[in-house]
């Protein structure tokens, strides 16, 4: 089977910096991705990292170390509309199977 | 403009009644799949399909049925719906060339709020 785990929230500052961890278990890996998911909105495709490194897109990072079993997702300068939740998923390529973690709510303040 | 589209958005609808939502994308996508969304619990796959008449189970598939006879379309079944498939649903799509195959999903329909009483 697989399992991710994140944390469940965060609390940053309007401009600060965030990074949200996950780590993962699973029996065939190839790759690690991120969505953002507003209240009441559908969840919408931030990254994928299916190497180790960091992956940049504008303000949002991603990285993966698969030997650690364990990546990230940094958002810098951050906005209030950063406010969401975010989720870690990762396939399960010999089934196709997709699991998801279970999010981590993401809070800005002012 | 490339989208995923489930109808209903709302449903209430009582225990036993059967029920379809639909689910239809055109990004010409080969894999599809429906996911329930829980507090707590997260997104979690209920069916997936890798092509036409090519269907199986997720993590949750009870209580549910799914069908891909074309291409584009992937309708969620509840035969018999109970209050414990009062939840918020998600379809999902992506494609399979370039690697496509090997990646989480790519896009989401905007959900379907279903309520069994």
């Amino acid at each position: 089977g697989q399992s991710l785990e994140q944390p469940s929230e965060v609390t940053a500052v309007e401009g600060a910096i965030v990074q949200i961890n996950c780590t993962y278990q699973t029996s065939g890996f190839y790759g690690l991705s991120w969505y953002q998911q507003h209240d009441g909105g559908a969840p919408t495709f931030l990254s994928y990292n299916a190497l180790d490194g960091l992956e940049e897109t504008g303000r949002f990072s991603s990285f993966l170390s698969r030997s650690d079993s364990y990546g990230y997702l940094l958002l810098q300068e951050l906005q209030m509309k950063d406010s969401a939740s975010y989720f870690c998923a990762v396939l399960d390529g010999g089934y196709q199977k997709v699991t998801f973690g279970i999010g981590t709510k993401l809070q800005v303040i002012p | 403009e490339a989208q995923v589209t489930q109808n209903p958005r709302y449903l209430i609808t009582v225990t036993g009644k059967k029920l379809t939502v639909t689910c239809s994308q055109n990004m010409n996508h080969e894999y599809m799949s429906w996911y329930r969304q829980d507090p707590g619990l997260g997104l979690r796959q209920i069916y997936y399909s890798m092509n036409v008449e090519v269907t199986d189970k997720g993590d949750v598939p009870e209580g549910y049925k799914v069908s891909r006879k074309e291409k584009r379309n992937f309708p969620l079944i509840l035969e018999s719906p109970s209050p414990n498939q009062t939840s918020l649903y998600f379809c999902a799509s992506r494609g399979g060339e370039g690697g496509g195959h090997l990646n989480t999903e790519a896009f989401f329909g905007q959900g379907t709020r279903l309520t069994v009483v």
